[in-house]
């Protein structure tokens, strides 16, 4: 069965550092997502992607946050310069589908962001 | 805006035992409602979903869950719990939007004990 990946599962940076996080999508998925959860907190939405732009994103993901489709096949979430508070578990997320909120989204396994 | 609350941080049943995780909503509009689950080390995967055809929603592993509008809540329920379903799970909505964010809860883990 298709699936989400993401690599790296781990990454460990410094403060003020960059970090690329990197999704591969199920390949016939049209809509891309990322979103975060804090240790302890909810699930959040960052961002929706199509058609090689961004569809919506939400209050947490402001200017040192990039997202980029690179080729045909990989999904990229950047963040400039990390703070503390971007530690979190990073998921990648793809739908089939034009949009619609019933669509299903399919997720990865997550990246753990560690910033030091 | 769309949100939802899951009482219960923690559930533990026995093995054997009714399954019930709870999901309270809240939306302005019509809205679509999912079930996920997350085992260790692996990504959310759906159990199933509401998008206004029946109330009574059936998913994999035996569970289900009931849209229930007047009291705003979609519990998920499985008759006899498994070692195996010991998880994570996360309530989420959309809906109001054709672009498909989803809001989830804070996420219920079940341990199943023998």
């Amino acid at each position: 069965e298709p699936e989400v990946t993401q690599t790296p599962s781990h990454q460990v940076t410094q403060m003020g550092q960059e970090v690329i996080l990197r999704c591969v999508p199920i390949s016939n998925h049209l809509y891309f997502y990322w979103y975060r959860q804090i240790l302890g907190q909810k699930v959040e939405f960052l961002v929706s992607f199509y058609n090689n732009e961004i569809s919506e994103k939400s209050e947490i993901f402001d200017d040192q946050f990039s997202v980029e489709r690179p080729d045909g096949s990989n999904f990229t979430l950047k963040i400039r310069s990390t703070k503390l508070e971007d530690s979190a578990m990073y998921f990648c997320a793809s739908s089939e589908n034009l949009g619609g909120g019933a669509d299903t989204q399919y997720f990865g396994p997550g990246t753990r962001l560690t910033v030091l | 805006a769309q949100s939802v609350t899951q009482l219960g941080s923690h559930v533990s049943v026995s093995e054997g035992a009714l399954v019930l995780l709870r999901c309270n909503y809240s939306s302005s509009v019509p809205p679509y409602l999912f079930w996920y689950v997350q085992y260790p080390n692996q990504g959310l995967q759906l159990l199933l979903k509401y998008t206004s055809a029946a109330t009574l929603v059936k998913g994999i592993n035996g569970f289900e869950a009931e849209f229930k509008k007047s009291e705003t809540s979609f519990h998920l329920t499985k008759p006899s719990a498994h070692m195996s379903d010991a998880a994570e799970y996360f309530c989420a909505v959309s809906g109001g939007s054709t672009l498909g964010r989803l809001y989830f809860g804070r996420g219920t883990q079940l341990t199943v004990w023998p």
